[in-house]
């Protein structure tokens, strides 16, 4: 029984097209992120929500919007597409916003062609 | 401008002996380290973590070492076995919002 679940895995798109990834936690956590993992495999904070509300934005293109519809969901639609968008995008969670313990999806890996 | 290292992008070790990874960080309002551990296609596991009220902590094989005046971190593993090749994440944040995670080191247990 997944704790953290993000689809789709695996996710081959041309440029200019608009994708989500969704993102499930069943954990009952109240704070959520998603992550960017780039070429140089740094792992870097895009978004946090605590129980819905948006808590940490950081300098990402309007392009990525997050949406969470409630507290154990936080969707990731990201419009326009670019090459270099390229990434292996993560969804985490954890118990309350700052605690560091965070729990990651599989990651869902984003080609864009 | 990176706040959190790994200098070290991979380590081999023998099975059975002990392996170090380090990490170091510039920014000195950083409170919170933790250690995350990465298999392929898989997404990174919290291993263990240490405030900076602390100088150590244990937890089984696995010590991290905190020196704050050097801002430096290391993850001890001893005994080194197999099955903890894989990808390790220093990530350290203040007050545990936004975590800052390193490059990873990728570490190489051989039997």
């Amino acid at each position: 029984d997944t704790a953290v679940s993000q689809t789709p895995k695996y996710l081959v798109t041309q440029m200019g097209n608009d994708k989500s990834i969704k993102c499930e936690q069943n954990l009952g956590h109240d704070t959520m992120y998603w992550y960017k993992q780039d070429s140089k495999k740094f792992l870097k904070i895009m978004f946090s929500y605590n129980n819905k509300e948006l808590i940490i934005n950081e300098t990402v293109p309007n392009r990525f919007s997050p949406k969470s519809p409630d507290k154990a969901h936080l969707n990731l639609h990201i419009n326009s597409l670019e090459l270099g968008d390229s990434a292996v995008y993560f969804c985490a969670s954890s118990q309350r916003e700052g605690n560091g313990e965070l729990f990651f999806g599989e990651g869902s890996r984003l080609t864009v062609l | 401008d990176q706040q959190v290292k790994q200098n070290s992008p991979s380590l081999s070790v023998q099975e059975g002996r002990i392996s170090i990874l380090n990490c170091d960080y510039t920014n000195s309002m950083f409170d919170y380290f933790l250690w995350y551990k990465k298999y392929p296609a898989e997404g990174p596991t919290f291993l263990i973590s240490i405030s900076s009220i602390k100088d150590k902590n244990e937890d089984g094989r696995f010590t991290v070492f905190l020196n704050k005046s050097a801002k430096h971190l290391s993850l001890h593993i001893v005994p080194s076995q197999p099955g903890d090749s894989a990808v390790y994440f220093c990530a350290a944040s203040v007050n545990g919002n936004k975590l800052v995670f390193g490059a990873g080191t990728i570490l190489r247990v051989k039997s």
